[in-house]
């Protein structure tokens, strides 16, 4: 059960588009459709932001987008917002019938 | 308006236990699978058990598998978290999350803290 791989951090200016990867093995993000992201501000809960890999709940702004090549899942921000700026996890469900969750990503809006 | 609220954490000694619940409403409940998932101080998100909505199936990661146990009443709307054997590395916040329709935690509680220390 290794966590998924994103990278540390991520920073983009208002208006810009960033992009945030998620990588697993074949045996997660890439045997299944089922890779959630989640946002989290400071000392709150995460909040679901992408499901099924590009499915958006109602609610989430349409500047959030997500796809998957692959073992590679990837979380698109266009637009970006200074409300943007918290910790980004991705999450899949496994061959194992459990979930994983990536390291998550800090992303800072210059 | 759906509704997970986590109680009973607190501090326990090394090799103590712990039962952690969550009262959930706005939702039936016993339709729903549920998860457990921490986040250890400035770490980031761990999941840690899931049961399916009869309680009929339950899935736990390696770090616990052995020393907790997930259960649910779903006559009391209520999650449970058993923890047995703790840790000082089982500090964390401790969430519960209910699944959506598929694979995906759509609704979160506040969380819980859990501290293991001497």
């Amino acid at each position: 059960q290794s966590a998924l791989t994103q990278p540390a951090s991520v920073s983009g200016s208002p208006g810009q588009s960033i992009t945030i990867s998620c990588t697993g093995t074949s045996s997660d993000v890439g045997g299944y459709n089922y890779v959630s992201w989640y946002q989290q501000h400071p000392g709150k809960a995460p909040k679901l932001m992408i499901y099924d890999v590009s499915d958006r709940p109602s609610g989430v702004s349409n500047r959030f987008s997500g796809s998957k090549s692959g073992n590679t899942a990837s979380l698109t921000i266009s637009g970006l917002q200074a409300e943007d700026e918290a910790d980004y996890y991705c999450s899949s469900y496994t061959s194992s019938s459990t979930r994983v969750f990536g390291g998550g990503t800090k992303l800072t809006v210059l | 308006e759906v509704q997970v609220v986590e109680s009973g954490g607190g501090l326990v000694q090394p090799g103590g236990s712990l039962r952690l619940s969550c009262a959930a409403s706005g939702f039936t409940f016993s339709s729903y699978a549920m998860s457990w998932v921490r986040q250890a101080p400035g770490k980031g998100l761990e999941w840690v058990s899931s049961v399916t909505n009869t309680g009929g199936g339950t899935y736990y990661a390696d770090s616990v598998k052995g020393r907790c146990t997930i259960s649910r009443d779903n006559s009391k709307n209520t999650l449970y978290l058993q923890m047995n054997s703790l840790r000082v590395e089982d500090t964390a916040v401790y969430y519960c999350a209910k699944f959506g329709s598929g694979s995906y935690l759509d609704y979160w509680g506040q969380g819980t803290l859990v501290t293991v220390s001497s």
